[in-house]
């Protein structure tokens, strides 16, 4: 167990409808990422957020977006769902409290999102 | 932004053999590179990691050794089991940010 909970485990939605995908990091983790893996695909980096902030951008659609709360959880909104947003999404968390220095990130189970 | 190449995408290799994976990186100053192991729908999982102060570090079958030169950096298993077939990615990080960027992933089939 990772420490990184993600919730729900599994989705099905219509095309055209909008989702909320959960994410609690590690207990002291400040950074969480947000990673996509569609079937056969490598882990497509969307957003990062740190300590509430948006840090980096991925290749994250216009039709997605996030926010880290002040408890730090994190949440992923894709909306006006496609067939190809059918796909994995983790998220990542790491502690990254020293300035240059990369802490290790740990994966959550992931959310199975299916469009249909 | 960080670049991360992996090869090869695909190895097949007899128990009890060994196997390597390679990854360049593009930013010289990633200092980070650590090693992740997928097992079919699961997350996955960090199974060991490099710092650019070091040139090598082992973690029982698994060691990773890292060239800062070259900009590359490799996964080496030892004495493969069958319970290593997984797909497995390396990552490094931008050095302003901390984005992971992965590379493409490697399936490794360990066969009986």
């Amino acid at each position: 167990d990772s420490g990184v909970t993600q919730t729900p485990k599994h989705l099905i939605t219509a095309t055209g409808q909008r989702v909320t995908l959960r994410c609690s990091p590690r207990s002291g983790d400040l950074s969480v990422y947000w990673y996509q893996q569609s079937l056969d695909q490598g882990l497509q980096f969307l957003i990062q957020y740190y300590n509430g902030e948006e840090r980096a951008k991925g290749n994250i659609l216009e039709r997605f977006s996030a926010q880290q709360f002040p408890d730090l959880h994190s949440e992923l909104n894709l909306s006006s769902l496609e067939l190809g947003d059918s796909a994995l999404y983790f998220c990542a968390s790491s502690v990254n409290r020293e300035v240059g220095v990369t802490n290790e990130a740990f994966f959550g189970q992931g959310t199975r999102l299916t469009v249909v | 932004g960080e670049n991360v190449e992996q090869h090869p995408s695909t190895l097949s290799v007899q128990e009890g053999d060994s196997a390597v994976i390679k990854c360049t990186y593009s930013d010289s100053a990633s200092n980070y590179f650590p090693w992740y192991k997928q097992e079919l729908g699961k997350g996955p999982q960090l199974i060991i990691d490099i710092r650019s102060n070091v040139g090598e570090k082992k973690d029982q079958r698994i060691a990773v050794t890292l060239n800062k030169t070259a900009k590359h950096f490799s996964l080496h298993i030892t004495e493969t089991q069958p319970e290593d077939s997984a797909v497995y990615f390396c990552a490094a990080p931008r050095s302003n940010d901390y984005k992971l960027s992965f590379g493409a992933g490697t399936t490794v089939t360990v066969r009986a």
